[in-house]
């Protein structure tokens, strides 16, 4: 069964500095979607990229997506106190059964900013 | 145009005892997904349902678990003789009909003692 793998699993850097997190995943996709977590709090939807776009951007995020290597990117520049906390990929699958959307989590990278 | 309401944000059930968890989607969706997230882990799906209908169960365990999304009222996810490792956090997500992204409810914290 396809899955999101996130790596690295954890990410630590400084005040303004950019944030690279990376996603992998096994099997065909329609679209591949980015999702943060703060600490014990629910998901907040970031982006969402279809499998026949490259490159998409939203305020300091940029995501790219390479569907022949089954990877994805998300970018986060000059990166914020505030933008600590878990990031998650997600794809559904294509052909799902019964029209099914379910997503596949990866395991996320957990990423802190210093002040 | 609320976001996504799930109650309790937090459930305190000892082994053998039930549990429900309750999913209010984002007015005009009719998808709700139920997903089951173990500390230190990513989201697992467990059921995708459509008003009055179960679409996909694939994730859900053959014992003590079911989803119902009635014609009026939240989606419930009810848990059977809860034991210990059903302690997690389950989030209910809602879309509207076409279209793949999924918004979350702050999710239910369950504990078992």
């Amino acid at each position: 069964s396809q899955q999101g793998e996130e790596d690295p699993q954890a990410l630590s850097i400084q005040e303004g500095e950019n944030a690279t997190m990376n996603c992998s995943y096994k099997t065909s996709i329609n679209n591949l979607q980015w999702y943060r977590q703060n600490s014990g709090r629910g998901l907040v939807h970031l982006i969402l990229i279809r499998s026949n776009e490259r490159e998409k951007h939203s305020g300091r995020l940029r995501v790219t997506l390479d569907t022949s290597k089954k990877s994805s990117s998300l970018l986060i520049t000059a990166s914020r106190a505030a933008d600590t906390a878990s990031y998650f990929c997600a794809t559904d699958g294509r052909g799902s059964t019964k029209g099914a959307q379910k997503l596949v989590f990866g395991q996320g990278t957990r990423l802190t900013i210093n002040p | 145009n609320a976001g996504v309401m799930q109650n309790p944000r937090h459930l305190v059930r000892r082994r053998g005892q039930e549990a429900r968890l309750r999913c209010s989607p984002m007015k005009g969706h009719s998808h709700v997904y139920w997903y089951r997230q173990l500390p230190e882990e990513g989201l697992k799906f467990m059921v995708y349902l459509q008003k009055e209908n179960i679409i996909d169960e694939s994730g859900m365990p053959k014992e003590r678990f079911s989803a119902e999304f009635p014609k009026e009222g939240p989606s419930i996810l009810r848990i059977q003789q809860v034991v210990r490792g059903d302690s997690a956090a389950y989030f209910c997500a809602s879309s509207p009909p076409v279209d793949s992204k999924q918004f979350f409810g702050p999710g239910t914290r369950l504990t078992v003692l």
